[in-house]
């Protein structure tokens, strides 16, 4: 497509639910990232996709959350038993093979957990 | 451990003058430094950028000067324009094994007066 799209925009769930958060990137990259945003923070780094290589998972804040990309194409964010603190905006961003000086963020999914 | 900081968390600069936003990093690392902005709802947009060989770059309206010694860089926007009211992230980026993932700074919210 011609940007990168995100799914759901909006996502309200109980606390201890599961959640998945879609990300289809830019068609032809290869590296996709995700980043949060909590209230009054910046933008945290979760998790990097790149090409076929092991992501790198460094990012992510607890067991609880997982990742996977799919045909190098479609990425889903699962967070498991979700709790207050997983409250954010969710980003989304894709590249190139050259990596950051091309990134292209999604809209991102606003997350709350009630 | 907050490698890059902006700490103005917000700006209020009338239409016309010159609005500069400041940005500190930690990590000597770094060779590659990122101005994004952010409106409400959108995912951040990439602005401006400068490379560790250089210390000043100019697009326009916007200028990007990087301080390697201070490990400091700024964003210079003349003249300011009401629809430059937005929230700027300052990222910076250090390729290491081939990671190239950026590090966002908090964000400051830029305000242009009429």
């Amino acid at each position: 497509g011609a940007g990168v799209s995100q799914s759901p925009s909006n996502k309200v769930t109980e606390k201890g639910k599961d959640v998945e958060l879609r990300c289809d990137p830019i068609s032809g990259h290869t590296a996709l990232y995700w980043y949060r945003q909590s209230l009054g923070q910046g933008l945290e780094f979760l998790i990097y996709f790149q090409g076929n290589s092991a992501p790198d998972k460094s990012g992510l804040p607890s067991d609880r959350f997982s990742a996977e990309r799919t045909g190098g194409s479609v990425s889903t964010l699962t967070i498991q038993r979700t709790q207050q603190e997983d409250s954010a905006v969710y980003l989304c961003a894709s590249s190139l093979s050259t990596g950051i000086y091309g990134y292209t963020f999604g809209s991102g999914t606003r997350l709350t957990v009630v | 451990d907050q490698q890059v900081k902006q700490n103005s968390p917000s700006l209020s600069v009338q239409e016309g003058r010159i609005s500069i936003l400041n940005c500190d990093y930690t990590n000597s690392m770094f060779d590659y430094f990122l101005w994004y902005k952010k409106y409400p709802a959108e995912g951040p947009t990439f602005l401006i950028s400068i490379s560790s060989i250089k210390d000043k770059n100019e697009d326009g309206r916007f200028t990007v000067f990087l301080n390697k010694s201070a490990k400091h860089l700024s964003l210079h926007i003349v003249p300011s324009q009401p629809g430059d009211s937005a929230v700027y992230f300052c990222a910076a980026s250090a390729n290491t094994q081939g990671a190239q993932k950026l590090v966002f700074g908090q964000g400051t919210r830029l305000t242009i007066n009429p």
